[in-house]
C-alpha cells in the first residue's frame, strides 16, 4: 500500500539556521502529499500540499518542499528557523483508497 | 470563521466503558474525519463521513464506530474501553462539495481519552 517514511524521529536545530526535513514515499503514480505540522497540545496544521505541476511548493510560514519523482522524495524545507517552528512535523499522502496515511513524524527541537 | 471543535478535550475512563467523542466541523464543511494518534502506531484513519454516509473505514475493530448529523456534526464512539485505546483522537473537516478523499483537511484540537 502506499505510504510515506519520514526516516528522521527527532531533529535540533539553531534557531536562524535552515532546516531540512526528509519524507519519502512509496506510490507508483503520482501522489497527493502533504506536510501538517502539530504544535504541543494543539491538532495538525496543514503547511503544503503537491498534487501536480510545479515541482517546488511554497507553503505557510515560509516552509517550501520540492517533490523528486527520481528519488520518491518530497522534502520540507525552511531556510531560517525561529524558535515557533519547534513542533512535531508530519508527511502524509492519500492512498489509493482515499485514506490519508501519515509518516511516524519527526519532532523538530530549535536552540537559541 | 471558527475552526474545527472537539469535546471534550480530556476524558478519562475505566476499562469496560464506553465514551462518546464530539466533533463540530467547521460552517460549510460536510465531510469529517476521525483519526488516533498514539506514541507507538502514530496517527491512524479511523472513519470519514460526507453528507452523513460513512465513505471510508480504517483498519479498527467493530467497537469504535461513528456517525454525521444532518448539520456534518459527527460523534465517535468507542465501546468496551481497553487500555490500548487511550489516545488522542483528532477530528478533520473538509469543504469537499463532493466526496473526493483528497480535499485539504482542517484538524481539530483533539480530545485526550485515558483509559485505566
Amino acid at each position: 500500500a502506499q505510504s510515506v517514511t519520514q526516516p528522521d524521529i527527532h531533529i535540533t536545530v539553531s534557531e536562524g539556521a535552515s532546516l531540512e526535513l526528509r519524507c519519502n514515499y512509496s506510490y507508483g503514480a503520482t501522489p497527493y502529499l502533504f506536510w501538517y505540522v502539530q504544535s504541543p497540545g494543539q491538532g495538525l496544521q496543514l503547511l503544503l500540499k503537491y498534487f501536480s505541476g510545479d515541482t517546488l511548493v511554497q507553503g505557510i510560514k515560509g516552509f517550501e518542499a520540492e517533490f523528486k519523482r527520481s528519488q520518491s522524495s518530497f522534502n520540507l524545507r525552511k531556510p531560517s528557523v525561529h524558535w515557533s517552528d519547534a513542533a512535531e512535523y508530519f508527511c502524509a499522502v492519500v492512498r489509493d483508497d482515499y485514506k490519508l496515511s501519515f509518516g511516524a513524524g519527526t519532532t523538530v527541537t530549535v536552540r537559541a | 470563521k471558527a475552526g474545527v471543535t472537539q469535546t471534550p478535550r480530556y476524558l478519562i475512563k475505566t476499562r469496560g466503558q464506553q465514551v462518546t467523542l464530539s466533533c463540530s466541523p467547521i460552517s460549510g464543511h460536510r465531510s469529517v474525519s476521525w483519526y488516533q494518534q498514539t506514541p507507538g502506531q502514530g496517527l491512524q484513519f479511523l472513519f470519514e463521513y460526507f453528507s452523513e454516509t460513512q465513505r471510508n473505514k480504517g483498519n479498527f475493530p467493530g467497537r469504535f464506530s461513528g456517525r454525521q448529523f444532518s448539520n456534518s456534526r459527527s460523534e465517535m464512539n468507542v465501546s468496551t474501553l481497553e487500555l490500548g485505546d487511550s489516545a488522542l483522537y483528532l477530528c478533520a473537516s473538509s469543504l469537499a462539495q463532493t466526496y473526493s478523499g483528497r480535499d485539504e483537511q482542517f484538524f481539530g484540537p483533539g480530545t485526550r481519552l485515558t483509559v485505566l
